[in-house]
């Protein structure tokens, strides 16, 4: 299957900070998308990106389709407790979505 | 808002028994998947299911596994004979369309005994 390499694998970091992760793939994708894991649960979607070039909020995230379309950035802004989670990347071809490795936030009171 | 329900949330089996996994995906949803993700790795594609067929599968998805969509609402996952290392939490997914977003319910976790 495709390969997406995620990074950071994992992050600590201090409240109030900005945090910043990518994905990049050899393959170009349709669509990247950006989910939040809980431990035990299901992945959340967090963004969704379409077009090459787009950058896309929700809150204090922002997200960009990188504009060669092999890769994607998700910057969270004044981090906070509840931000701690495993974020995932996937992106699409056009079948189906294939997941990055994912990166773990700690965030630190 | 709606959302993806799959069932059981949790199921313990001994090696070599049948397990069906359900999902009801959100309503005006066509495409339909099923992911795994084994404890602390990534989520990896099992199978996707559009207009009553499976239109692709990884080669994970073998001769063990089986989807089908019994009604106009249901969409479940069989294992025909479960192993050790099918021990994974199971998510069901749906999209409107392959290209968009994709929206995943809570997850199945089986252990397989």
């Amino acid at each position: 299957g495709q390969q997406l390499n995620q990074s950071p694998q994992s992050m600590f970091i201090q409240e109030g900070e900005d945090v910043s992760m990518n994905c990049t793939s050899s393959s170009i994708f349709n669509t990247w998308l950006w989910y939040k894991q809980d431990p035990g649960e299901g992945p959340v979607l967090l963004i969704a990106l379409y077009k090459a070039g787009e950058l896309t909020s929700n809150g204090r995230l922002t997200a960009q389709f990188g504009i060669t379309r092999k890769d994607s950035f998700l910057n969270i802004s004044a981090s906070i407790p509840s931000d701690v989670g495993i974020y995932f990347c996937a992106g699409s071809t056009g079948n189906q979505f294939y997941f990055g490795t994912g990166t773990s936030l700690t965030v630190i009171p | 808002e709606p959302e993806v329900t799959q069932t059981p949330s949790h199921q313990v089996t001994q090696m070599g028994q049948e397990v069906i996994l359900r999902c009801v995906p959100i309503s005006n949803h066509l495409y339909f998947y099923w992911y795994r993700q084994i404890l602390g790795q990534k989520v990896e594609f099992l199978v996707s299911f559009y207009n009553n067929e499976i239109s692709e599968k990884s080669e994970i998805f073998d001769d063990q596994f089986s989807v089908e969509r019994p009604d106009g609402s249901n969409f479940t996952l069989k294992i025909r004979s479960t192993k050790l290392e099918d021990s994974a939490m199971y998510f069901c997914a749906s999209s409107v369309h392959p290209r968009n977003t994709i929206y995943f319910g809570e997850g199945s976790w089986l252990t397989v005994v």
